[in-house]
């Protein structure tokens, strides 16, 4: 079993939509979680970070924890057309990364 | 630009071969990464450096090997290379900021083996 688990997509939306990002993970043991961007081609940035459950909120997008389901999210409002990226979620020390959501906006 | 330099950008070699990817860490960053990234298996993190010592191990083949010299620059090794290796090999370097502890990626090494 994979350290963690995420839906490839590819995910189309209109621009304006909501986006909703989703991972799985296995060890309980996690304490860090982080969502990366990563645009064609080019090395990940990191987009959020959080620590332990909970939300945490940066203008548009909300990353989400539930440890009990060990589940984390990532939400983004009012998607953009330059939101169009690959999204990677990254636990443990940043040690264990998903595969990546591929996302489109469509204007 | 991370600040995370990575080099040669592109590279194309045959199967059996060895070669060295090289990057170069943000100013001030003494922990250096090398992570893996194929289409079916995703980013795959291979070795951690501190200051010079090996700090963590991922899923590092045999064949592939790494160094963080003094200057803190680090090389990464593959040998013996097959056509499975190819590849996109990210460095990253990390620093403890607001957000924690930040990894930031170079712009990865393009290996194609034929």
């Amino acid at each position: 079993q994979k350290e963690v688990e995420q839906d490839p997509g590819p995910l189309s939306v209109p621009e304006g939509a909501i986006v909703s990002l989703n991972c799985t993970y296995s060890n309980s043991a996690f304490q860090y979680f982080m969502w990366y961007r990563q645009y064609s081609r080019k090395g990940p940035e990191l987009l959020m970070y959080t620590y332990s459950s909970g939300n945490k909120e940066d203008g548009r997008f909300t990353a989400q924890v539930d440890k009990s389901s060990k589940y984390i999210s990532l939400f983004i409002r009012d998607s953009q057309p330059s939101d169009s990226a690959t999204y990677l979620c990254a636990l443990g020390g940043q040690f264990y990364f998903g595969t990546g959501t591929s996302l489109t906006v469509i204007p | 630009d991370s600040g995370v330099t990575q080099t040669p950008k592109h590279l194309i070699t045959a199967t059996g071969q060895r070669v060295t990817l090289r990057c170069s860490p943000r100013s001030g960053d003494l922990s250096v990464y090398w992570y893996q990234q194929s289409l079916d298996q995703g980013l795959q993190f291979l070795i951690q450096y501190y200051n010079g010592e090996e700090r963590a191990k991922g899923n590092i083949l045999e064949r592939f090997s790494a160094q963080q010299f003094p200057d803190l620059h680090s090389e990464l090794n593959l040998s013996s290379l097959e056509l499975g290796d190819s590849a996109l090999y990210f460095c990253a370097s990390s620093a403890i900021t607001s957000s924690g502890n930040t990894i930031y990626f170079g712009e990865g090494s393009w290996l194609t083996v034929v």
